[in-house]
């Protein structure tokens, strides 16, 4: 069964902390993975990332895929309030999106 | 403009009604979700239809239908709401189906059900 994993569910820290974020996943066919933001509506699209070790990055924001050991990181430096969110990560296989359960970031003052 | 748009954003209604959620996008995309996040803010898969037809659907009761009248709508319909029916449903659409790598979701606000 297809499936997208992350850790952790939850996390605290300060602002100015440096966090990583993980996604593993197994899925037959796989095509692309996306890491999206949710803040109080929509998930809104971060990243895609389709080939191994090449890193994405955008300001304070980067992530990089390891298609041998199945799995992605999201890495936030000099976190702010505003990065305050779930971050989502969804598996592109032939048909279809699969999304893990997400990890709720809480940056404190 | 809204890319992915989704009425209405919020909808309380007793168990036992039958209710309505719209969507629509200007993207010009092939291929429409539906999504349900439950309290727990887990994302789920419900329908995905890609011109019209339905090429998803996902263990879902009969109560739900999802019907696409053309490949810029796909709207929800739920028979006899439930109390586990709360949740937040979000609309999604994207160019193809996940099928290319070249492919990014785009989603509507959600519409938050709440059913008493």
């Amino acid at each position: 069964e297809d499936k997208v994993v992350q850790s952790p569910l939850s996390l605290v820290v300060h602002e100015g902390d440096t966090v990583t974020l993980n996604c593993s996943y197994e899925v037959t066919n796989f095509r692309s993975l996306l890491w999206y933001k949710q803040e109080k509506k929509a998930p809104t699209f971060l990243f895609m990332l389709t080939s191994s070790g090449i890193e994405k990055k955008s300001g304070r924001l980067s992530s990089i895929l390891d298609k041998k050991e199945l799995f992605s990181i999201l890495n936030i430096t000099a976190t702010q309030t505003g990065d305050s969110a779930i971050y989502l990560c969804a598996v592109a296989t032939g048909n279809q999106f699969y999304f893990g359960t997400g990890t709720s970031l809480t940056v404190i003052p | 403009d809204t890319a992915v748009s989704q009425t209405p954003k919020y909808l309380v209604t007793q168990m036992g009604n039958d209710k309505s959620i719209k969507c629509e996008q200007n993207l010009g995309h092939d291929t429409m979700y539906w999504y349900k996040q439950d309290s727990k803010k887990f994302l789920k898969i419900m329908f995905s239809y890609n011109n019209k037809e339905l090429i998803i659907n996902e263990t879902v009761p009969n109560r739900f239908s999802p019907k696409s009248p053309d490949k810029a709508h796909l709207n929800l319909h739920i028979n006899s709401l439930e109390l586990g029916d709360s949740a937040v449903y979000f609309c999604a659409s994207s160019q193809d189906p996940g099928g290319l790598a070249k492919n990014i979701q785009y989603f509507g606000a959600g519409t938050r059900l709440s059913v008493l």
